[in-house]
C-alpha cells in the first residue's frame, strides 16, 4: 500500500535554502513528485523524479532520492517570499492507472 | 491556455443535505480525477475517468458519493447525504492521459463546510 509521510513545518529566511523531507513505502513507484499549494490555490506541479534516477537539479529546485530508505528531499535555493506555500510529496502508485498518494505537506514560511 | 475549472468555489450545507460540485478540465484532456483534501492533510483520490469512463473509484464512499462524466468532457460528483466529515475541499484536476508521466493539472477547489 502506499503511506507518504511528511514533517509540518518550516520557516526559513529569504535568501536561504530550504529543506523538506518526505518518505514513502511503496517501493514500486515508478515517479515522485513534488506539488505547490498556495492558499485557496489548487495543487502546482513542481517537479518530479524518475524512480531510477538519485538526483534531478531544475533551476531552484533539487530533488534528491534515496530509493534504498525511500526517501525524497526537495531543496529550493535561495527563497523567495513566493516560496511561502505548503509543499506536497506524492507518488504514483503501483496500480498503474496514474494515481497519486500524497503526504500530508510541509507548510514552509518565509520571514523577509 | 484556460486551466481546470471548478464551481461553486464554496458551499455550507447542514448535514444530510445533497450538494454537487461540477468541474471543466482542461479542452482535450482525457482524463478527469477528483480528490479530497481534507484540512490538515494531503488530497486523496476519490475517483478517476478516462473519457466518460471510471478507471478508479476504490476509495468512493459509493454508499453517499456519485460521480459521473456523461459526455467525456465536464464532471460532476455529489454527495447524498452529507455528513460532518465530509467538510473538505473537493479537487478536480485533468491530464491528457492516464499514464505515470502525464502531468495532473490541478483547479482551485471547491471548499464545503457540512454543519
Amino acid at each position: 500500500g502506499e503511506d507518504v509521510e511528511q514533517s509540518l513545518f518550516l520557516s526559513v529566511r529569504e535568501g536561504d535554502s530550504s529543506v523538506i523531507n518526505c518518505t514513502y513505502t511503496d517501493s514500486s513507484s515508478t515517479y515522485l513528485y513534488w506539488y505547490k499549494q498556495e492558499p485557496g490555490a489548487g495543487l502546482q506541479l513542481l517537479t518530479y523524479i524518475f524512480s531510477n534516477m538519485d538526483m534531478k537539479q531544475d533551476q531552484r529546485l533539487t530533488v534528491l532520492l534515496n530509493k534504498k530508505d525511500k526517501h525524497l528531499s526537495l531543496r529550493i535555493a535561495d527563497t523567495q517570499t513566493g516560496d511561502s506555500a505548503i509543499y506536497f510529496c506524492a507518488e504514483s502508485t503501483s496500480y498503474g492507472n496514474n494515481r497519486l498518494a500524497f503526504g500530508k505537506g510541509n507548510q514552509v514560511v518565509v520571514i523577509p | 491556455e484556460a486551466g481546470v475549472a471548478q464551481s461553486p468555489r464554496y458551499k455550507i450545507i447542514e448535514k444530510r443535505q445533497s450538494v454537487a460540485f461540477w468541474c471543466n478540465p482542461i479542452s482535450g484532456h482525457a482524463t478527469l480525477y477528483w480528490y479530497q483534501q481534507i484540512l490538515g492533510q494531503g488530497p486523496k483520490l476519490l475517483i478517476q475517468f478516462q473519457n466518460n469512463g471510471v478507471v478508479d473509484d476504490s476509495q468512493l464512499p459509493k454508499d453517499r458519493f456519485s460521480a459521473e462524466r456523461l459526455k467525456g468532457v465536464d464532471s460532476t460528483l455529489k454527495i447524498q447525504p452529507a455528513k460532518l466529515e465530509d467538510s473538505a475541499v473537493y479537487l478536480c484536476a485533468s491530464s491528457l492521459g492516464g499514464g505515470s508521466t502525464d502531468t495532473q493539472y490541478f483547479g482551485p477547489g471547491t471548499r464545503l463546510t457540512v454543519l
